[in-house]
């Protein structure tokens, strides 16, 4: 595997269900970052990780819960979802943005959610 | 509060017709501007970062361009395989790691 992967690529889920998306990094990096990206809106910030720390929430509801256990693996854990919460959820990693500089994220393909 | 306008929403050209996208930016203290592409139902592929105003970088038939307030992408002879939407990004100063994006441009290239 190179790059960052994500699981699934697509989610099908009733607003009662809980559910995890999984993100895996394989660049080396120390950061992970959760986005929301909806029809017609631009990508979203959710959270920011760096060294296995929540340094970012972007005023998330709390029915959205990421995980960090290391620097290559983020997840997203979802419960009691809304329809309007239906989108694409994407992962990426950078090193840390405490570095300095530009700092290039890299982004996962993605998970689709559809919320019934 | 950071802020990314692109324009046009949406691009029609025939096949080896140049032409520019826009990315207009306010931001504290830029610490770099992004150029990604995206096709449909897929992430974001990196394509440059423009680090100050002056400064630009190729790839192929793409090559991207900085100033203080805006950000060109300038398509030189696009071919079909050139169309996707192209997302432009910015990290200010104040921001640890967020980048703020605009809406996109979608950009389609007749045969």
């Amino acid at each position: 595997e190179t790059g960052v992967t994500q699981t699934p690529r697509h989610l099908v889920m009733g607003m009662t269900n809980k559910k995890s998306l999984k993100c895996e990094q394989h660049l080396g990096h120390n950061a992970m970052y959760w986005y929301k990206q909806s029809a017609k809106k631009p990508l979203e910030l959710m959270f920011v990780y760096s060294l296995e720390e929540r340094v970012e929430n972007n005023s998330v509801p709390s029915r959205f819960s990421p995980e960090c256990p290391n620097s290559s693996h983020l997840f997203l854990h979802l419960h009691t979802l809304q329809p309007e919460d239906s989108a694409l959820y994407l992962c990426a990693s950078s090193q840390d943005p405490a570095s300095g500089g530009a700092v290039t994220q890299y982004f996962g393909p993605g998970t689709r959610l559809t919320v019934l | 509060e950071d802020q990314v306008t692109q324009s046009p929403e949406a691009l029609r050209l025939q096949e080896g017709e140049s032409s520019s996208l826009n990315c207009s930016y306010t931001v504290s203290g830029l610490r770099g501007l992004f150029w990604y592409r995206q096709d449909p139902g897929k992430g974001p592929e990196f394509l440059f970062t423009l680090y100050s105003a002056g400064e630009e970088k190729e790839k192929e038939r793409l090559k991207a361009t900085l100033t203080k307030k805006e950000s060109f992408l300038h398509i030189t002879a696009p071919k079909p395989e050139d169309s996707a939407t192209y997302l432009c990004a910015v990290r200010g100063g104040t921001s640890y790691g967020k980048l703020t994006f605009g809406q996109g441009t979608i950009l389609t290239v007749h045969p």
